[in-house]
């Protein structure tokens, strides 16, 4: 069964302190991997897809890495707007592109 | 272009009781997801639909079903209410249901469910 774990499950920066976020997946032959920011109360908000080992996307203060076996999000000088929760999701086996989420990483960024 | 949106936002059910959640996907989309958020929980899949079919089902029991129509919008209903199925349901469209971009979902705000 496909699984995906997040780790730390809750991380508290102060503003301006760099971390990174860890999601590691077990599937059989990755198809890819997605990461989605969900603000308390509202619906998860799509950030990036990688595709394959190797690759890497940037957003603002927010960069997605992705190896074989886990792909991290680096986050840069970070600000209290930044604080969500974080979703890393890759497809479901069987074919489909259908995301299976992992439980999140809450980050909370002090002033 | 409008996005997802989802009513209602909130709602009280008593253990037994059915109820109807609807959705209304992103102008364009014609693929809707729906998915089952309990708190401190990441969503779990329950059903997709594309074009009025559904198109992949997760490990949720028969009681939990959906519809799609023309306009693409659909609707999640639960039978026979069931305490721990309080949580946040979320509805999400894309873009097509082949390819990676079938992954690249556009949720609502969701529909808070309490059932006593």
């Amino acid at each position: 069964e496909d699984q995906v774990t997040q780790s730390p499950e809750a991380l508290r920066l102060q503003e301006g302190e760099s971390s990174s976020l860890n999601c590691s997946y077990t599937v059989s032959g990755l198809r890819g991997l997605f990461w989605y920011r969900q603000d308390p109360g509202k619906g998860p908000e799509f950030l990036f897809t990688l595709y394959s080992a190797g690759e890497e996307k940037e957003k603002e203060r927010l960069k997605a890495t992705l190896t074989k076996k886990e792909s991290f999000l680096h986050i840069t000088a970070p600000k209290p707007e930044d604080s969500a929760t974080y979703l890393c999701a890759v497809p479901r086996s069987g074919g489909s592109y259908i995301p299976t989420f992992g439980r999140g990483t809450s980050l909370i960024v002090h002033p | 272009e409008t996005g997802v949106t989802q009513s209602p936002t909130h709602l009280i059910k008593t253990r037994g009781q059915q109820v109807t959640l609807r959705c209304s996907s992103q102008s364009g989309h014609n693929t809707v997801s729906w998915y089952q958020q309990a708190l401190g929980q990441g969503p779990q899949f329950i059903f997709q639909y594309y074009r009025e079919e559904e198109n992949g089902r997760g490990n949720f029991p028969p009681r939990f079903s959906g519809l799609q129509f023309p306009n693409y919008s659909s609707e999640l209903n639960v039978n026979a209410l069931e305490l721990d199925d309080s949580a946040l349901y979320l509805c999400a469209s894309s873009l097509g249901s082949i390819g990676i971009a079938a992954g690249e979902l556009f949720f609502g705000e969701g529909s808070r469910l309490t059932v006593l």
